[in-house]
């Protein structure tokens, strides 16, 4: 079975300063699939980062920052420089691909970030 | 390029009816998966649909059934409502390989009353 934890319920930090959201997962699987995601008030589900778990690359894309780390079976997301628009609840994911998890993503349970002026 | 909607955006039913919830995918993804959203127990799979096979399925009652058009559009339908039923419900729509990132349309926000 596949998991996938966000320990930190809620963050909350004033403008500018960097804040770093956890995402730790279980899968039996090889090959794997980890994605974040952020849900502004809106509702709908933003694409931020897919990443491959054959890729351990970090990436960084602006004020957005990824460290993959299998063998701690993490990957965590770094904001630097916070701005209030920011602020929304922020899902880790994981999917294997194929097979019992076709269409499937396991999210966490998501870190409400609260980024305040 | 248009997103993925959702319709409606939002409904109000009493206990004992069914409902119906829309899905348009994005143009050319055959994938449409459906996502349950409460406070209580987060994000939860119901179904994916691909090419109007349904190819997975979530720990959902058999209440909660979907079905999937030639145009990849696609619906899912609640009969016998609970107040339990009450969340947000997304839908995703990808290419359909798993690899892929999936993108969400802004969800029915559904209460049973």
């Amino acid at each position: 079975a596949q998991k996938v934890t966000q320990a930190q319920t809620e963050i909350s930090v004033v403008e500018k300063e960097d804040v770093t959201l956890d995402c730790v997962y279980e899968t039996r699987d090889t090959t794997y699939y980890l994605f974040w995601y952020k849900q502004p008030p809106s509702g709908e589900l933003v694409f931020l980062i897919r990443r491959n778990s054959f890729d351990e690359q970090n990436e960084i894309s602006g004020r957005y920052s990824w460290n993959f780390q299998k063998s701690t079976s993490s990957f965590n997301f770094t904001i630097t420089a916070s701005q209030v628009v920011d602020s929304a609840v922020y899902f880790c994911a994981l999917t294997n691909a194929g097979g019992t998890s076709y269409g499937k993503l396991t999210f966490g349970q998501g870190t409400i970030l609260t980024v305040h002026p | 390029k248009a997103g993925v909607t959702q319709t409606p955006r939002y409904l109000i039913k009493t206990r004992g009816q069914q409902v119906t919830l829309s899905c348009s995918p994005i143009s050319g993804h055959r994938s449409v998966s459906w996502y349950q959203q409460t406070p209580g127990q987060g994000l939860q799979f119901l179904f994916e649909y691909f090419s109007e096979t349904q190819r997975n399925k979530g720990n959902f009652p058999g209440r909660f059934s979907g079905r999937q058009f030639s145009n990849s559009r696609s619906e899912m339908n609640v009969s016998t409502l609970e107040l339990g039923d009450s969340a947000l419900y997304l839908c995703a729509s990808s290419l359909g390989q798993g690899r892929t990132e999936a993108f969400f349309g802004q969800g029915t926000r559904l209460t049973v009353v």
